[in-house]
């Protein structure tokens, strides 16, 4: 099965500065990995995703870059904004048409 | 206006007081699914459905059924819920669920309190 691990539960960044959110997964064998962002009393909504034919995907101020050797991805925001002040998951899908979400990274970004 | 819709919002409730969370979704998604959210566990998947009739267990099924009667709904029920089912739960769907690149589309929640 697929587990993927977010090892940072907050994270503070300056407005204007690099955001950098990380998340490890144990299966090479999927290859699709998305990220999630979740405002307060709402449901997550898709950000980004990136499957293992790319290293990287870009979508604006957002990327995500994907090392298959370390089974690591990261999703960097250039630059931060207050509004992007949020919970952040990255999520796999595994065995059996699951999905797997990481427990989530929680970004403020200051004025 | 594309949405997955939850019922209620809020709900407080005694154990072993059966209740069901209803989820609708408007995009004729093929795939469901159930989550629940808990501090330091992120979201966890209870049950999904592949398609009408078609349901299966996700990581955390204990106490929960679900079903697939029609392809919009997807209702989670709670025979007798105790106190441990405290959560924020999330329904979703997508085109085609796991092992593709369509991505979940989440409603807004249903925070559940069972005392």
């Amino acid at each position: 099965d697929q587990q993927v691990k977010q090892n940072s539960p907050s994270l503070s960044v300056q407005e204007g500065r690099i955001s950098i959110l990380n998340c490890d997964y144990t299966n090479s064998m999927f290859d699709y990995f998305l990220w999630y962002k979740k405002y307060p009393a709402e449901g997550p909504t898709f950000l980004i995703s990136i499957s293992s034919i790319k290293d990287k995907n870009e979508d604006g101020r957002f990327t995500v870059f994907l090392n298959k050797s370390a089974k690591h991805l990261s999703l960097h925001i250039v630059p931060s904004q207050p509004g992007d002040s949020a919970v952040y998951f990255c999520a796999s899908p595994s065995t059996g048409n699951q999905f797997y979400f990481g427990t989530g990274t929680s970004l403020t970004v200051i004025p | 206006e594309a949405q997955v819709t939850q019922n209620p919002r809020y709900l407080i409730t005694v154990t072993g007081k059966k209740l069901t969370v209803t989820c609708s979704q408007n995009m004729n998604h093929e795939y469901m699914s159930w989550y629940r959210q808990d501090p330091g566990l992120g979201l966890r998947q209870i049950y999904y459905s592949m398609n009408v009739e078609v349901t299966d267990k996700g990581d955390v099924p204990e106490g929960y059924k679900v079903s697939r009667k029609e392809k919009r709904n997807f209702p989670l029920i709670l025979e007798s819920p105790s106190p441990n089912q405290t959560s924020l739960y999330f329904c979703a769907s997508s085109n085609y669920g796991g092992l593709t690149n369509s991505p979940l589309h989440f409603g807004n929640g249903t925070r559940l309190t069972v005392t």
